[in-house]
């Protein structure tokens, strides 16, 4: 166990839905990060915030946001769904969000898009 | 560009053999780090262990064994006397000292069978 707490674990909806994905980080962690795991694209880095604060933006869509609140826990937004939305959304946390940091992966969000 | 490569798709062992896992990277940055992940058949993703560019010693961890090579631009992974509890997808990752993301290579499915 990581200490990164997701919910939910599973989510299925419809396309044009909105979703939101939530995370806790590991106690003391300050940075949290997104990344998205599909078998077309492989793992990929969304977002990361720190301490509130959005830090680094990757491979994330405009239908996407997320934010980070001031007791760390974090949420991502997915609207608009689409098919090819479907995948598996991890959250992980580190201490400082720096490279130097490892970052500890929760236990991911399976999304399903029908 | 892939800056993590990780050539092999599927290995399928039989208990007992050792089995290497190969990860090159690329980067133009001096200092990274340099990571394994572990995600078994559950899904969620598990740190294993993480090497900075600046130590290029061998770490072993009761039957894990890391191979940092900074001439080769490689970091391998070996696995001694495999047990099907082993049975994973295992991802490299970087991280380089100009971004706060891992940048994951396509992972490599191991299959090990009694």
């Amino acid at each position: 166990d990581s200490g990164v707490t997701q919910t939910p674990k599973h989510l299925i909806t419809a396309t044009g839905q909105r979703v939101t994905l939530r995370c806790s980080p590991r106690s003391g962690d300050l940075s949290v990060y997104w990344y998205q795991q599909s078998l077309d694209q492989g793992l990929q880095f969304l977002i990361q915030y720190y301490n509130g604060e959005e830090r680094a933006k990757g491979n994330i869509l405009e239908r996407f946001s997320a934010q980070q609140f001031p007791d760390l826990h974090s949420e991502l937004n997915l609207s608009s769904l689409e098919l090819g939305d479907s995948a598996l959304y991890f959250c992980a946390s580190s201490v400082e969000g720096m490279s130097t940091d490892t970052q500890y992966f929760g236990p991911g969000t399976r999304l399903t898009v029908l | 560009a892939q800056k993590v490569t990780q050539a092999q798709t599927e290995i399928s062992v039989v208990e007992k053999e050792d089995v290497t896992l190969d990860c090159v990277y690329e980067t133009r940055d001096t200092t990274y780090y340099l990571f394994w992940y572990k995600q078994p058949p559950s899904g969620e993703l598990v740190f294993l262990i993480r090497r900075n560019s600046f130590d290029e010693q061998n770490e072993i961890s009761g039957r894990y064994s890391w191979n940092f090579q900074k001439s080769t631009s490689s970091f391998n992974f070996t696995i001694t006397a495999s047990q099907v509890v082993d049975s994973a997808v295992y991802f490299c990752a970087l991280s380089e000292a100009s971004g706060y993301a891992l940048n994951f290579g396509k992972g490599t499915s191991l299959l090990v069978t009694p």
